[in-house]
């Protein structure tokens, strides 16, 4: 049973390019959230995909968007990418029902911008 | 603002003692409360998971508290190993309507 895949595992980008990071959920699960961590630092919330819709969003600005796909997998979206969105970003993916299930991380995708 | 307080030092532990990690959380009322435990470069992996009418969780060398009224969480290892060695992060889970939202501290760092 694979757990949650994420790719890729390490980028470098150039200040102002636009990335896209992918995510596969555990099997059988429908809910996807994505996290930022900078160093040092515990990852903090994104947003969360169920059913292909962004539920909740976390204080990050409109340049960070996403997408679930109907297989359950999500992709991030970060545009005019800034040196401080460097950190490494994680997918966790649960089941929607019943509450209160346990949330499962990705190993992350470094994302340097220079 | 929702604030979660973890010890911000890295904590020694000498082999076969035990090590008790702190998490305080401010201004929001958890629903639940999870332990992850995170290696340097790679995701964290969940450890124990404590709901707010439990006090008390147990696996294997691992006990967790949850106490609502100090809003405090106790995270237990005895009988501590070199493996145990990483970063072990809190993250009170807020509810509504069945959207989990993980709220993490900063990790204490066990050695």
């Amino acid at each position: 049973d694979a757990g949650v895949t994420q790719s890729p595992t390490h980028l470098i980008k150039t200040r102002g390019q636009q990335v896209t990071l992918r995510c596969s959920p555990k099997s059988g699960h429908d809910t996807v959230s994505w996290y930022q961590q900078a160093l040092g630092q515990g990852p903090q919330f994104i947003f969360q995909y169920y059913e292909e819709e962004e539920r909740q969003r976390g204080n990050f600005p409109d340049r960070f968007s996403g997408h679930q796909f109907p297989n359950y997998s999500s992709e991030l979206n970060v545009n005019a990418l800034l040196l401080g969105d460097s950190a490494l970003y994680l997918c966790a993916s649960s089941l929607e029902f019943p509450s209160g299930n346990t949330i499962y991380f990705g190993e992350g995708s470094w994302l340097t911008v220079v | 603002s929702q604030k979660i307080e973890q010890n911000s030092e890295a904590l020694n532990i000498q082999e076969g003692k035990t090590a008790t990690l702190t998490c305080n959380y401010t201004n929001y009322s958890p629903a639940y409360l999870q332990w992850y435990r995170q290696d340097p470069g790679r995701g964290p992996v969940f450890l124990l998971l404590i709901r707010e009418n439990e006090k008390e969780k147990r696996k294997e060398r691992l006990k967790v508290t949850f106490d609502t009224t100090l809003k405090q969480s106790l995270f237990h290892i005895t009988a501590s190993q070199p493996a145990d060695s990483a970063t072990y992060l809190c993250a009170p889970t807020l509810m509504n309507t069945g959207f989990q939202k993980l709220v993490f501290g900063t990790g204490t760092r066990l050695l």
